[in-house]
């Protein structure tokens, strides 16, 4: 079956610009998650859904980030004013109810230039 | 928090068993212990998760202890495929958010 799909793969954009990442999660599944990975490191968490409220925003780092999920299902990761301090890869995973395992997608490479 | 602690690199020759040490001293009664893989420019993939009883599935088999404060991933028979970056996860008590270490880099040699 289909696993948890991120688009775009890769997005370059220039400081200041404003950004949407899109996430498709595993179809029924009601936990949805966004972590952002710098190089070297492991995933960072930024937010965690349960159906289309946001339950735990506690990771997003400042005003400038945030996330919707308006029917339960796509979430899109939105960057207000760019930094050049947001290129990472933004990872999003999905779970049948947030204590099941965890499936990710390959990210969104995120370049500001 | 819900640290996990694991050594940052290892080492295995290719057919021999990797065994993956993590240390979860702060896990409650409850909570299970995931571990996921990462081969570079991919999300990371689950492997497999355990509460109290050692698990096996077809990736991988999970040994942890009595206490539950460590666990061990056990690769019976590592391949260079299996050369990744392993990493062992806790919820966080009272939460659904998963933290991850910087995890272990296991280099398989051929």
């Amino acid at each position: 079956g289909a696993g948890v799909s991120q688009t775009p793969s890769n997005k370059v954009t220039e400081k200041g610009k404003y950004v949407e990442l899109r996430c498709d999660p595993i179809s029924g599944h009601t936990a949805l998650y966004w972590y952002r990975q710098s190089l070297g490191q492991g995933p960072e968490f930024l937010i965690y859904f349960q159906g289309t409220g946001a339950a735990d925003d506690s990771g997003l780092p400042n005003d400038r980030f945030f996330a919707v999920r308006p029917e339960g299902s796509v979430s899109t990761l939105k960057i207000q004013r760019t930094e050049r301090g947001d290129s990472a890869v933004y990872l999003c995973a999905s779970s049948l109810d947030g204590v099941s395992p965890l499936h990710f997608g390959n990210g969104t490479r995120l370049t500001v230039t | 928090d819900a640290k996990t602690t694991q050594p940052p690199s290892m080492d295995c020759a290719e057919g021999r068993a990797a065994n993956l040490p993590c240390n979860h001293s702060t896990i409650s009664g409850n909570e299970y212990v995931y571990w996921y893989r990462q081969i570079h420019s991919q999300g990371p993939q689950y492997i497999i998760h355990g509460l109290k009883n050692n698990e096996t599935n077809e990736m991988a088999s999970l040994i942890i202890t009595e206490d539950r404060k460590s666990s061990t991933l056990i690769l019976p028979h590592a391949t260079l495929r299996d050369t990744a970056v392993y990493y062992c996860i806790v919820r966080v008590p009272g939460t659904y958010k998963y933290i991850f270490g910087t995890g272990t880099r296991l280099k398989v040699l051929a």
